[in-house]
């Protein structure tokens, strides 16, 4: 089955800062890639997402970007602020029906200081 | 407009015993998913529901998780004769379909087996 691996496995920047946050995947027919952003104790929530026939997409200060060949994708967080400061999780889906189902990595945890 | 919602919200077991879990999902979605999320982990895949369709159930950890959606709406996660390793956040999403789509999660259930 799928495998997503996610790094690194904490960050910390100080407010202003950019932030990268870089995940692999492993089968090649993967085409959909959530990333979810989860507040302590709160319930994860999509913040962008990606196909596999975008590159790169951008919502604001959130980017992400996917290279299919090498198998890895991207967020990136600019002049980040201490509200940004949560676990970050990607994920990747092969697809429709049972293939929709979500594979996660292990989480990023970021903290932004003042 | 609601979104998913859990019940309980916390729950305290001891070893042995048999817990139901409930999701209610946002209506109109026809996909319904059900994750596990232990202490620092990323999110696991457990079941999923379609519509009529016969449900994934290729991420249960055991016979002794069972899963039901009654209606296309409510679902319920029942784990019998818990262990402390069943000890985690239980998370249920949906989604309109399963394009794949933004699976919007419920506020999960924090399991505790003593």
């Amino acid at each position: 089955g799928e495998n997503v691996e996610q790094h690194p496995s904490t960050l910390s920047v100080q407010e202003g800062d950019s932030a990268v946050i870089k995940c692999t995947y492993s089968d090649s027919a993967s085409n959909y890639f959530p990333w979810y952003k989860q507040e302590l104790g709160k319930r994860p929530q999509l913040i962008i997402d990606i196909r596999s026939n975008v590159g790169e997409k951008k919502d604001q200060r959130i980017a992400v970007t996917l290279n299919k060949t090498a198998k890895h994708f991207s967020l990136h967080i600019t002049e980040t602020q201490p509200e940004d400061s949560a676990v970050y999780f990607c994920a990747a889906s092969l697809g429709t029906g049972t293939a929709s189902k979500l594979t996660f990595g292990t989480g990023t945890r970021l903290q932004v200081t003042l | 407009g609601a979104g998913v919602s859990q019940s309980p919200s916390n729950k305290v077991t001891e070893k042995g015993k048999d817990v139901e879990l409930r999701c209610d999902p946002i209506s109109g979605h026809t996909a319904l998913y059900w994750y596990r999320q232990s202490l620092g982990q990323g999110l696991e895949f457990l079941i999923y529901f379609q519509g009529n369709s016969a449900p994934d159930k290729s991420g249960l950890p055991s016979d002794r998780f069972s899963a039901e959606r009654t209606g296309g709406s409510v679902s319920t996660l029942t784990i019998q004769r818990t262990q402390q390793e069943d000890s985690a956040v239980y998370l249920c999403a949906s989604s309109k379909s399963s394009g794949p789509y933004e699976q919007y999660f419920g506020p999960g259930t924090r399991l505790t087996v003593t």
